[in-house]
């Protein structure tokens, strides 16, 4: 059973501070890694793919990947109220069609 | 900017009943899918489809689901004889390659089962 697993928080940072998401897998041979950012009541909405080791920035978000560790994490930079979601994270498995997603870690974003 | 469409936002259903929903995917992709998510759970697979046939499905997407195309631009899921338990969020989702791209969601549709 390939598992994607998250701290579902509350995560509570203040605003314009760095917030900081993680989440572990647990297939060795999962190839793509997503983190989509859910409203209450929306649908997933995509914020970030990576695909190799290293660091990826796109904007105040910046995603890392380290494959040795099974470990994924989304750094948001000068959080905003506006942030204030649920962040999934995702993986697919090289050679499979589907992504699984962990349960979310709920951020929260005090003015 | 392109969007995946659902029809409709919210449907609610007799237990037995079945119900079709449907997803209008963004035009230049090949790769759909549908996804539930039932309230405060995780979001799960159930199926992909590509070139007109299921490419992979999970072990909730059993007899009682099916998917078609039955045109150009629409992609439906048919749930038969819908149980309580089958309420949920339904996202249809896109993409332009293989589940390993970035796959767009629909905004869902929410099924109660009464």
């Amino acid at each position: 059973q390939k598992e994607v697993e998250q701290n579902s928080g509350p995560l509570s940072v203040p605003e314009g501070a760095i917030a900081s998401l993680n989440c572990t897998y647990s297939d060795r041979g999962s190839q793509s890694f997503f983190w989509y950012r859910q409203y209450s009541g929306k649908s997933p909405e995509l914020i970030m793919s990576i695909y190799s080791n290293g660091d990826k920035e796109d904007g105040r978000f910046t995603a890392q990947l380290n494959k040795a560790s099974q470990y994924v994490s989304l750094l948001i930079r000068d959080s905003q109220p506006s942030d204030s979601a649920t962040y999934l994270c995702a993986v697919n498995s090289g050679g499979y069609q589907k992504v699984t997603f962990g349960i979310g870690t709920k951020l929260q974003v005090i003015p | 900017e392109p969007e995946v469409t659902q029809t409709p936002s919210h449907q609610v259903t007799q237990m037995g009943q079945e119900v079709i929903l449907r997803c209008v995917p963004i035009s230049n992709h090949l790769y759909f899918y549908w996804y539930r998510q039932i309230l405060g759970q995780k979001v799960e697979f159930l199926v992909s489809f590509y070139n007109n046939e299921i490419s992979e499905k999970s072990e909730i997407f059993d007899d009682q689901f099916s998917v078609e195309r039955p045109d150009g631009s629409n992609f439906t899921l048919k749930i038969r004889s819908t149980k309580l338990e089958d309420s949920a969020m339904y996202f249809c989702a896109s993409s332009v390659e293989q589940g390993g791209t970035e796959a767009f969601f629909g905004q869902g549709t929410r099924l109660t089962v009464v």
